[in-house]
């Protein structure tokens, strides 16, 4: 099956600094990515939608300048945390949207996460 | 905004046992994907359903699409130790622009043990 990467797998920063995470997918092209945040013990919250080639999509009380997305191209999509404060410590997943079957309903591939503590 | 309820939210059992998984909204979604997530990693695909009263069998695990696509349900067959894990839902919406986005459930934690 399709294989979505991610990077680092766990990342800690000093508290106001900022911290970037890659999305991969590495055998198929994404024009589609998303990005989750899950703190423990809880589900997957979609944080963003993004789009290659043009803005994110951030879902409603998300800070599109606190959580900078850029995807750049048709296998990779980043997410910078900026200004990063410990109630940003959490697990990011992203998971991306095979493009070649035509549907709006394509399967979404997850990555493995990236654990983010922040001191 | 579409929620997805599961429950129960923890779900401790032997090996052997059946169990089911219920997640329910009140908001009809096109399709509904069923995943297990194991602790630090992220959530691996185990099936979708498309069409409503449609029931998929996947070895021991049943899945069932409620009639009007507003909940499911996850049955499990002599739970083993590694069925162990998060047991989430996901609702895909009905319209064009959230066709594409995918609303997780709560979550159910279940353990099997010996």
């Amino acid at each position: 099956g399709a294989v979505v990467s991610q990077h680092p797998s766990r990342v800690i920063c000093k508290s106001g600094t900022s911290v970037k995470i890659e999305c991969r997918s590495l055998d198929f092209q994404a024009t589609t990515m998303f990005w989750y945040r899950q703190f423990p013990k809880q589900s997957l919250m979609l944080m963003a939608t993004s789009n290659e080639g043009s803005k994110a999509t951030y879902e409603q009380g998300v800070e599109k300048d606190k959580f900078l997305i850029n995807h750049a191209s048709l296998t990779l999509s980043t997410l910078t945390v900026t200004s990063a404060h410990p109630e940003d410590s959490s697990f990011y997943i992203c998971s991306a949207r095979d493009a070649t079957s035509g549907t709006i309903m394509e399967t979404q591939y997850f990555g493995p996460g990236t654990r983010l503590l922040v001191l | 905004t579409q929620l997805l309820e599961q429950s129960p939210q923890f779900l401790s059992i032997q090996e052997g046992e059946n169990l089911t998984v219920y997640c329910n909204s009140s908001s009809v979604f096109s399709s509904l994907q069923w995943y297990r997530q194991e602790p630090g990693e992220g959530p691996v695909l185990l099936v979708t359903v498309v069409t409503g009263g449609e029931v998929k069998k996947l070895k021991r695990l049943t899945f069932q699409f409620g009639d009007a696509r507003k909940d499911s349900s996850l049955h499990i067959t002599a739970a083993q130790p590694g069925d162990t894990g998060l047991y989430l839902c996901a609702g895909a919406g009905t319209n064009t622009g959230t066709a594409s986005k995918l609303t997780f459930g709560t979550g159910t934690r279940l353990q099997v043990t010996l």
